[in-house]
């Protein structure tokens, strides 16, 4: 069974950094794709980066793009992201989740983990 | 940039058929996938590829896509459906995944 486990969440003031990591098992890890997702208070789903099953590729959305990092340990069957000069704004859920299928992306979420919350605020 | 509109909320009685309709240019020619998420809850993928059901969700859930709309149809409505629906495509130009802003349905 695939299991998504975020971790790293908490309190944290605007300018700091926060390093969120999502630890998986139940499938080969370094088969598929992932992503990280976020949904503010009150507001919808928002795609925040994705990273290839090998990590040779990554995609930002134009909010954190330069900010945040999407990175992953296939030795360690865990994926990360690393936050940093962060916002009031990136208040949210955070959700780590698996391509449905192996190799290639192609934006069908199958897996998702159960989420971490992180608030900005001084 | 492209663009999904959704409706902000669709309320329907127990047992009656719900339709959740998602708005983009051309959708038809994207694959749409859909995703329920309840308060407290990971979002849960219903339908994928526009029509195909995952392991698990009911023949109750259904789809169609055609010129500028996706519909997400949701059969003989039970109170356990109540939930935000989120309709999502491949975003090209950002090589990303692209949500719609959320239909919240209301289950009478």
């Amino acid at each position: 069974q695939v299991h998504l486990v975020e971790s790293g969440g908490g309190v944290v003031q605007p300018g700091r950094s926060l390093r969120l990591s999502c630890p998986a098992s139940g499938f080969t890890f370094s088969n598929f794709a992932l992503h990280w997702v976020r949904q503010a208070p009150g507001k919808g789903l928002e795609s925040l980066a994705l990273i290839s099953y090998d990590g040779s590729t990554e995609a930002y959305a134009d909010s954190v793009r330069g900010r945040f990092t999407i990175s992953r340990d296939n030795s360690k069957n865990t994926l990360y992201l690393e936050m940093s000069s962060l916002r009031v704004e990136d208040t949210a859920m955070y959700y780590c989740a698996r391509e449905k299928s192996q190799g290639e992306a192609f934006g069908v979420l199958e897996h998702w983990g159960q989420g971490v919350l992180v608030t900005v605020s001084s | 940039s492209y663009v999904l509109t959704q409706p902000p909320s669709v309320s329907v009685a127990p047992g009656k058929t719900a339709k959740i309709t998602c708005g983009g240019n051309n959708i038809v020619d994207k694959s749409v996938h859909w995703y329920q998420k309840r308060p407290g809850q990971a979002p849960m993928l219903v339908l994928l590829y526009d029509v195909d059901r995952p392991s698990g969700i009911p023949e109750r859930f259904s789809g169609s896509n055609s010129g500028d709309t996706a519909t997400l149809t949701i059969s003989r409505v039970e109170a356990g459906d109540e939930a935000d629906y989120y309709c999502q495509v491949w975003d090209g130009a950002r090589d990303l995944p692209l949500f719609g802003g959320g239909t919240k349905l209301t289950v009478l």
